[in-house]
This record gives C-alpha cells, structure tokens and sequence, in this order.
C-alpha cells in the first residue's frame, strides 16, 4: 500500500520568514495530493491541493509544487504569520478527485516566533 | 450550511466494551470517510462509504464497523474496545466520486 513521509516533524521560523514542508510517496498510481491544517484541538482542515497534471499550485501566500518523477511534494508557505502556527499534515490519494481513501504523513509542527 | 458534524464529542469506555460514534455530512456529500488519529499522528483511513456500501476499506480489525444510513449520516462501531483504541476518531464526508474529503470536529474516545 500507500506509504507516505513527512519532513521535518518540527520546524521553527521567524515572522515573516518562509517555511517549507517536504513529503514523499511511495505508489507511483498516487494522483491526489492535499494538505490540512490541523490546530489545537480542531479538526483538519484543507488549506491546498494539487493533482498529478499540475506541477505547481499556488494560493496566495500558499504554494506546493509536485515532481512526479521523484514522487515528492512540497509545501510553501511565505511571509508566515503567528496564525500559520499549527500542524501541518500531507496527504496522498490514487483518485483524481480526492474522494479516496487519503494515507497521511506523520506531520510537521510548525511554530512562527514573532 | 453546516459542515460535518460528529456526536459525540468526547465518551469515556472501559476495555470490553462497545461504542459507536456518529457522523452527518456536509450538506450535498453522500460520501463517509473514517479515520483513526492517534496522539501526535496523522490520520488513519478506516474505511469509506457510499451508497450505503463499504466500498474501501483500511489496515484495521473486523472490530470495527460501519454503516451508512439512506440520508448519507454514518456509523462507525467498534467492539470489544482496547486500550489502543483511544484517539480521536474523525469522520470526512465528499461530493461522491468527485471532490475533496472535509473532516468533522471528531469524537475523542478514551479506553481505560
């Protein structure tokens, strides 16, 4: 099956500074490749993603990009702010549409020091 | 609109017993995702419905089980609880075979 990793499981950033989150796949059928943002005692929630036809997806502040040939994706978050602090979870899915079965990452904490 | 909902938020069993947990999805989804998050990971699929069928199922023990009822709302039961199944039990709903899953606030269960 699916096997999906997540670097790094922190990371610590100042205010305005960039992040960067890195995830690899295993199943090269994965065509689906969401990320959620999960706070404290909240639900995930979807913040982006991008599907195997697309190379780079960006919202606003919020990018991921995907290289299929290495199976890795990534997430981007630019000019962060303290609200950006949560955990962040990467995703995979082998539906198009996302509506499959979704194997996670172990996430990454990040925290922005104001 | 309300998004997903899950009762109820938190239940407190002992080893032995059996529990079930409950989901209503996001207005206009008819399909039900579970997942399992234990402390400090990410989310495990347990299974999915639609139309009122399981029709994926994930890595765990026929403990668990589901249903989905005419009005898309869904069931997730567990028997003979262990200590490790304590989690948080989330539950995702999507438009049926096309879209993203949105996840309920999820219910966390604790075996002692």
């Amino acid at each position: 099956g699916e096997n999906v990793e997540q670097h790094p499981s922190t990371l610590s950033v100042q205010e305005g500074d960039s992040a960067v989150i890195k995830c690899t796949y295993s199943d090269s059928a994965s065509n689906y490749f969401p990320w959620y943002k999960q706070e404290l005692g909240k639900r995930p929630q979807l913040i982006i993603d991008i599907r195997s036809n697309v190379g780079e997806k960006k919202d606003q502040r919020i990018a991921v990009t995907l290289n299929k040939t290495a199976k890795h994706f990534s997430l981007h978050i630019t000019e962060t702010q303290p609200e950006d602090s949560a955990v962040y979870f990467c995703a995979a899915s082998g539906s198009n549409f996302g509506n499959e079965k979704l194997t996670f990452g172990t996430g990454t904490r990040l925290t922005i020091i104001p | 609109d309300a998004g997903v909902t899950q009762s109820p938020t938190h239940l407190i069993k002992t080893r032995g017993q059996q529990v079930t947990l409950r989901c209503s999805p996001k207005s206009g989804h008819d399909t039900v995702s579970w997942y399992q998050q234990a402390l400090g990971q990410g989310p495990q699929f347990i299974f999915q419905y639609y139309e009122e069928e399981e029709r994926q199922r994930g890595n765990f023990p026929d403990r668990f089980s589901g249903h989905q009822f005419p009005n898309y709302s869904s069931e997730l039961n567990v028997n003979a609880l262990l200590l490790g199944d304590s989690a948080l039990y989330l539950c995702a709903s999507s438009p049926g075979r096309r879209g993203e899953q949105f996840f309920g606030p999820g219910t966390r269960l604790t075996v002692l």
